[in-house]
């Protein structure tokens, strides 16, 4: 199975921040990655797909990167509704692989 | 609106059974392939199960394989995940969402709320 290794697991930032986080894949996965926002008590949402296209309706300030095996999700201006965890997710081989999640917190 | 809606999860023995499903409505389902993640309590997320559009291939997490079936019933618009010999590590919440799929990328569009599977003597 393909491996993903998200840094840091949790972060603590303000509101108005650069945020980045990171996934490495163990191997290559192309642009096979996928980013979803889930809030305490809810279901994910998908942010990003393909590494860098953005779903419909979410704000312009997420942002996602790479290929091959690293990629990063970059929040610009963090937003007090942006507090969350975020997980990577590889879909290059059919046996799908989330990463461990990062915890973004006040 | 594209909704999908979990029911069938509850409290069950070790070496139990349960059949969740996922009713959805708002877009052609049958156009779809569908996939099962769970997420113990305090834990990440882990993908359990897809099944193509029109039912014909089904894939499984390691983890899973040999214990639990993914079905679909298109007629009714609904998808299935039939969970036999439950382990006390099988306790989680289960979504299901939609896939979405293009020519370079493949993802989880629309989410479940999920629903809650406790295993336990």
């Amino acid at each position: 199975d393909i491996q993903m290794t998200q840094s840091p697991s949790s972060l603590s930032a303000s509101v108005g921040d650069r945020v980045t986080i990171t996934c490495r894949a163990s191997q290559t996965i192309s642009s096979y990655l996928n980013w979803y926002q889930q809030k305490a008590g809810k279901a994910p949402k998908l942010l990003i797909y393909a590494a860098s296209r953005l779903q419909s309706g979410v704000p312009s300030r997420f942002t996602g990167s790479g290929s091959g095996t690293h990629f990063t999700l970059t929040i610009d201006s963090l937003q007090p509704e942006d507090f969350a965890t975020y997980y990577c997710q590889q879909s290059y081989r059919t046996l799908w692989t989330f990463g461990q999640g990062s915890k973004v917190e006040i | 609106q594209v909704q999908l809606v979990e029911s069938g999860g509850g409290v069950v023995q070790p070496g139990g059974s349960l059949r969740l499903s996922c009713t959805t409505s708002g877009f052609t389902f049958s156009t779809y392939g569908m996939h099962w993640v769970r997420q113990a309590p305090g834990k990440g997320l882990e993908w359990v199960a897809l099944i193509w559009f029109d039912g014909s291939v089904q894939y499984y997490a390691d983890s899973v394989e040999g214990r639990f079936t993914v079905s679909r019933d298109n007629s009714k618009k609904t998808l299935y995940l039939q969970v036999n010999s439950l382990r006390v590590e099988d306790t989680a919440v289960y979504y299901c969402a939609r896939d979405a799929r293009g020519d370079v990328y493949d993802t989880m569009d629309v989410w479940g709320q999920g629903t809650t599977v406790t295993v336990s003597s």
